[in-house]
């Protein structure tokens, strides 16, 4: 079975700076997916960045980018330029690779409370 | 275009009760997947359900049921209700087969079994 690893419960960073929240994944497969989630107090679960493990280059999306070490099974997620808005819970998740996408059961990892500073 | 939807947003049972919760998939969506959320935990995967079937099950007891509805809704029911069934209960919906397909999370159903 697979298993995710969120090993920061808390992180704080100053508006304006950069942090890195770490997330480590076990699986013996070779393709599959693997996402970054933020949920801020209103509960809903919100897609921050996906990565397909064959792509080699990191994903980015705006001020979001991923560092995927896929040998050392590690998928870490840095926040450039951080804002108030940022502060949530994040979460790291791994779905299997299937060809028509059904089942497609995410594992999450435990989180990690992101906490910004004016 | 309304999003996934979950009702009710809150709600209390007593221990040993039945309660069935209700999802609305986003807009074009055919599958509805269940979660579990512990407090301070990441979700859990529940059971997932495409063409009116379970697909998919987690590691929960057979007190966790659902079904889908023809028109793509679904309802997670659980049964003899326990402590450790508080939780918050998210509902995700997607299209299955669709190229870059994503999941959308509705924004749960809080539940306290007292």
């Amino acid at each position: 079975a697979q298993t995710v690893t969120q090993s920061q419960p808390e992180m704080s960073v100053q508006e304006a700076e950069t942090v890195t929240l770490s997330c480590t994944y076990d699986t013996s497969e070779s393709d599959y997916y693997l996402f970054w989630y933020k949920q801020p107090p209103s509960r809903q679960m919100i897609l921050v960045i996906r990565q397909e493990a064959y792509k080699q280059q990191n994903a980015t999306e705006n001020r979001f980018s991923v560092n995927f070490q896929k040998a050392a099974k590690s998928f870490s997620l840095k926040i450039s330029d951080s804002q108030l808005g940022d502060a949530a819970m994040y979460f790291c998740a791994y779905r299997r690779f299937l060809l028509n996408n059904a089942g497609n059961m995410l594992t999450f990892g435990g989180g990690t409370r992101l906490m910004v500073k004016p | 275009d309304a999003g996934v939807t979950q009702s009710p947003t809150h709600l209390i049972k007593t221990r040993g009760q039945q309660v069935t919760l209700r999802c609305s998939p986003k807009s074009g969506h055919d599958t509805v997947s269940w979660y579990q959320q512990a407090l301070g935990q990441g979700p859990q995967f529940i059971f997932q359900y495409y063409e009116e079937e379970e697909r998919q099950r987690g590691n929960f007891p057979d007190r966790f049921s659902g079904h889908q509805f023809p028109n793509y809704s679904s309802e997670l029911n659980v049964n003899a209700l326990l402590l450790g069934d508080s939780a918050l209960y998210l509902c995700a919906s997607t299209l299955v087969g669709a190229t870059n397909e994503k999941l959308f999370f509705g924004s749960g159903t809080q539940l306290s079994v007292l």
